[in-house]
Order: C-alpha cells, then structure tokens, then sequence
C-alpha cells in the first residue's frame, strides 16, 4: 500500500484560481517536501516541513504556500495559479535516521492550468 | 554552492548487458551523500541506492551497483544485465551533510535509459 499518498492525481485550474494539492504520509516520518518537475529543469523543491504547523523556503517557493497541520499531512497551496505553473509536482517524505534522507515520493500530481 | 551533473541525456543498450550513467557533483563539505533514483513511465520515482562520501566501499543493491571517485567528485551507476523493464529516466541527487541546508536533496536533470531487446 502507498506510503505517500497524492490528491488529486490531475488537476486542470484556471489562472487566477486557487489551487491545493494534498499529501499524505504514513511512513512516520517527520520531514515532508514538495517538488515541481518540467521538462529540462529535473526535480526542483518548492517548499519543505520538517514538524507539524512549521514549513520552510526551498528553492523555487515564489507563488506557492505550504501548509502542514499534522505530521501525515502536507498541503501545496497556489493562491493565484498561473500559466507557468503548469508541471506535475511531487510530494516526498523522510526521515532523518539511518536512510540519510532517503526521499520517498508520491505518484505525482499532474497540474494544468489553462 | 551545491550543483549535481548528469551529462548523458540519454542512452540505449541492448538487453542483458551492462550500462553506465554519469553524476559529477559540486559541494563544500567533507560529508555528503549521493542517491540514485529511477522514475518509471508511469511518472512513479523510486529510491534506488546510496552512497555516503565517508564510505570507501561502493554501495550495491541487487544489480544496480554505484562507482564512486571521490577525488573526481563522481557518482557513476552501473546496472548490470539490464532488462526491458529498467527502461526509465534515471536522477542522481546529493545531501549536504554539515554546512549549507542539509535538509533537502538537489537533483540532476536526468537520464533516459532505453533498453532494447
């Protein structure tokens, strides 16, 4: 059974709208992330977690919120999507023991805005 | 500053022999450690193996096997008797193990495996 679990899997919004993406986890793990992939810039993180209710800057967050109300669950927040931000974005979970790190994914949600 | 560099976009072998992809990577610190990932055409990423810079030995899970060259700064995967099915895109990505965010994993673009029968 999936440990990272996405909502939905394919969303299609229109620019301007809000946009929330949903994860959960059920690895126990404490650290939580969100990735944005495109063609030609590979997996590029947006925002991570590592405690509930405390969220931190990754490399690309200009236009995204996160929001993590509990240790399983991390949210991905568009206020105003917008046509570049069409990508199909990755939720990963880790913890911070032995696996160093290790990511483990989602199934991806796939994102169009029109 | 941190970079991973995957220069081989793509690649095909024929089935049952063994292929090499490339990863140099860029840091800082004395601590690291280097994964390998492969994302199936079904979009899925999974983990794959790991290498931890302190470690002489060269990791190896199942066929998949890692070639690391410390002094190169170089994490190469080697995937021996290859099979249709590990047709993917495969990432090379890197943690910071002391200074710098060592909360997150930097990813190379990837490379496109094709395995032909």
């Amino acid at each position: 059974e999936a440990a990272v679990t996405q909502s939905p899997r394919s969303k299609v919004a229109v620019t301007g709208g809000k946009v929330t993406l949903s994860c959960h986890q059920t690895n126990n793990h404490d650290y939580m992330y969100w990735y944005r992939q495109d063609t030609g810039h590979g997996l590029r993180l947006i925002h991570y977690s590592y405690v509930a209710d405390s969220t931190e800057k990754g490399d690309i967050p200009d236009g995204y919120k996160a929001s993590r109300p509990s240790q399983e669950n991390f949210s991905l927040i568009l206020e105003l999507a917008s046509l570049s931000q069409t990508a199909v974005y990755f939720c990963a979970s880790s913890d911070w023991g032995a696996s160093q790190n290790t990511l483990y994914f989602g199934a991806g949600t796939r994102l169009s805005v029109l | 500053a941190q970079k991973v560099t995957q220069t081989q976009t793509s690649i095909s072998v024929m089935e049952k022999t063994t292929v090499t992809m490339d990863c140099v990577y860029e840091t800082q610190d004395s601590s690291y450690f280097l994964f390998w990932y492969k994302q199936t055409a079904s979009g899925e990423i999974v983990f794959l193996i790991r290498q931890d810079s302190y470690k002489k030995e060269n990791a190896t899970v199942g066929h998949y096997s890692l070639n690391f060259q410390k002094p190169k700064s170089s994490i190469g995967l080697i995937i021996t008797a290859t099979q249709i099915e590990d047709s993917a895109v495969y990432f090379c990505a890197m943690r910071e193990g002391i200074t710098g965010n060592t909360r997150k994993l930097i990813f190379g673009l990837g490379t496109t495996l094709q395995v032909q029968p």
